[in-house]
């Protein structure tokens, strides 16, 4: 079965710190991989997938098939990134299901 | 950018009625949308994958009866919580993949609290 585990609810960091978001992942396959955000009173949104390899927002994230890992690293937290993040797995190659984590607060304190 | 609306965002009902959420993605269309659960300080649950024009996928432990699944066409699901419980209490998101857009790309409507008395 697939799973998605965040071991942190809640990551404090201050500004100007860097930060990592933990995410480990199970899957038999080839999974895909993402990070989506949540911000205060807004709704989910797609911050990064790892087959773009994009930096959005300072944000990276590795997949590492090794230890089956995807942790969204940034050097310099900035307080505008205070959210919720979600790391999130497709199992399927037609995006037929998509498995998310418990989640992570991010609060970067001034 | 592309918008998903849920309907109604809070809805309240007596134990044994049933309810209809809907989602619609309003300016796009949508070739799969999902249907999460969400409790409090947890993560959101897959409950089920429909596709325009076919029977919606569960997932498993999820009873098709109980929520029932709808995807008419490629803008509108509906998700009705039939004989609802108390224990169905819970926050209902949907979100929808563009036919057209970035591969992976979920769009998330603003999810729906329903409290079953």
């Amino acid at each position: 079965a697939q799973r998605v585990t965040q071991p942190e609810k809640l990551l404090s960091v201050f500004k100007g710190a860097p930060v990592e978001l933990k995410c480990n992942y199970s899957y038999s396959g080839s999974p895909e991989l993402f990070w989506y955000v949540q911000y205060s009173r807004q709704r989910l949104q797609l911050l990064l997938r790892h087959i773009s390899r994009e930096s959005i927002k300072g944000f990276t994230a590795d997949l590492n098939k090794g230890e089956t890992s995807f942790h969204l690293k940034k050097p310099f937290a900035q307080e505008e990134d205070s959210a919720m993040y979600y790391c999130a797995l497709s199992g399927d190659s037609n995006f037929n299901k998509f498995y998310f984590g418990s989640g992570t607060k991010l609060n970067v304190k001034p | 950018g592309a918008v998903v609306s849920q309907h109604p965002s809070r809805v309240i009902c007596k134990s044994g009625t049933s309810v209809k959420i809907e989602c619609r993605s309003l300016d796009f269309q949508a070739t799969t949308m999902f249907w999460y659960r969400q409790f409090p300080k947890q993560s959101l649950m897959l409950m089920a994958t429909s596709n325009e024009g076919s029977k919606a996928t569960y997932e498993q432990g999820v009873e098709k009866d109980k929520f029932l699944i709808n995807h008419a066409s490629l803008t509108l699901s509906t998700l009705t919580v039939t004989s609802a419980h108390p224990e169905d209490s819970s926050f209902y998101i949907c979100s929808a993949q563009h036919k057209t857009g970035i591969t992976g790309e979920l769009f998330f409507g603003e999810g729906s609290r329903l409290t079953v008395l």
